[in-house]
């Protein structure tokens, strides 16, 4: 069946340095890739998506490109700031609509 | 975009006993899905509601012991019952979006089961 891995965390960065979260998924047909954020205490948010082979999806300075020779949606920013701290996740939403989701990256970006 | 609020935020029980979730949305949407995440793994869905209907449930999970609600366009409630340690999970709400590909997700509610 579908799924989606993501790299294990927690991963702990200081301000200014680059991350990279690794997110390979398995799929049939062609899903549709996603990146959540969630920041302490609040609800999933969208924060980047592509929906076919080779779109990069970016936002707030993320970027990740829909690889499909690679099955890989890594998770970019060349300076993470504090507030970037939040746990991560990759998701997939596959041809039925179904969205399967990775265990979550958790980011802390200390000063 | 879509608010959603769950109550509540947390709770603690204890075996045997049953927690109802609730689960508001500040727009009237069709469908309404409850995930679960287990600590340190994926969220994993547990049924879809649609509003008048029977809510749909994914394969290992029964309405025995999640029987849900859906009363009306902006509400929910989850209902995890007999609950176990097993249950310590955290429980979230989400909707889709009006957008193609949006989906939208509450804060969660964190069980812990003791």
């Amino acid at each position: 069946g579908d799924s989606v891995t993501q790299m294990e965390g927690p991963v702990t960065l200081s301000e200014e340095a680059c991350l990279t979260i690794n997110c390979t998924y398995t799929a049939t047909g062609y899903p549709s890739l996603f990146w959540y954020v969630q920041y302490p205490g609040e609800g999933l948010q969208l924060l980047l998506k592509a929906t076919k082979a080779d779109d990069k999806g970016s936002n707030k300075g993320f970027e990740a490109t829909y690889r499909k020779e690679t099955t890989s949606f890594h998770l970019e920013k060349g300076s993470v700031q504090v507030s970037d701290s939040a746990v991560y996740f990759c998701a997939l939403r596959d041809t039925g609509n179904q969205f399967y989701f990775g265990t979550g990256t958790s980011l802390t970006v200390i000063p | 975009s879509a608010v959603i609020s769950q109550k509540p935020s947390r709770d603690i029980c204890q075996r045997g006993t049953s927690l109802t979730i609730q689960c508001q949305v500040d727009s009237q949407v069709t469908m309404m899905f409850w995930y679960r995440q287990q600590p340190g793994q994926s969220l994993t869905l547990i049924a879809t509601a649609n509003q008048g209907s029977e809510a749909t449930y994914e394969s290992g999970f029964v309405i025995d012991k999640f029987p849900i609600s859906r009363p009306n366009l902006t509400f929910s409630t989850l209902t995890v019952s007999n609950l176990s340690p097993e249950d310590s999970s955290i429980y979230l709400c989400s909707v889709e979006g009006r957008a193609p590909d949006t989906q939208y997700f509450g804060p969660g509610t964190r069980l812990t089961v003791l």
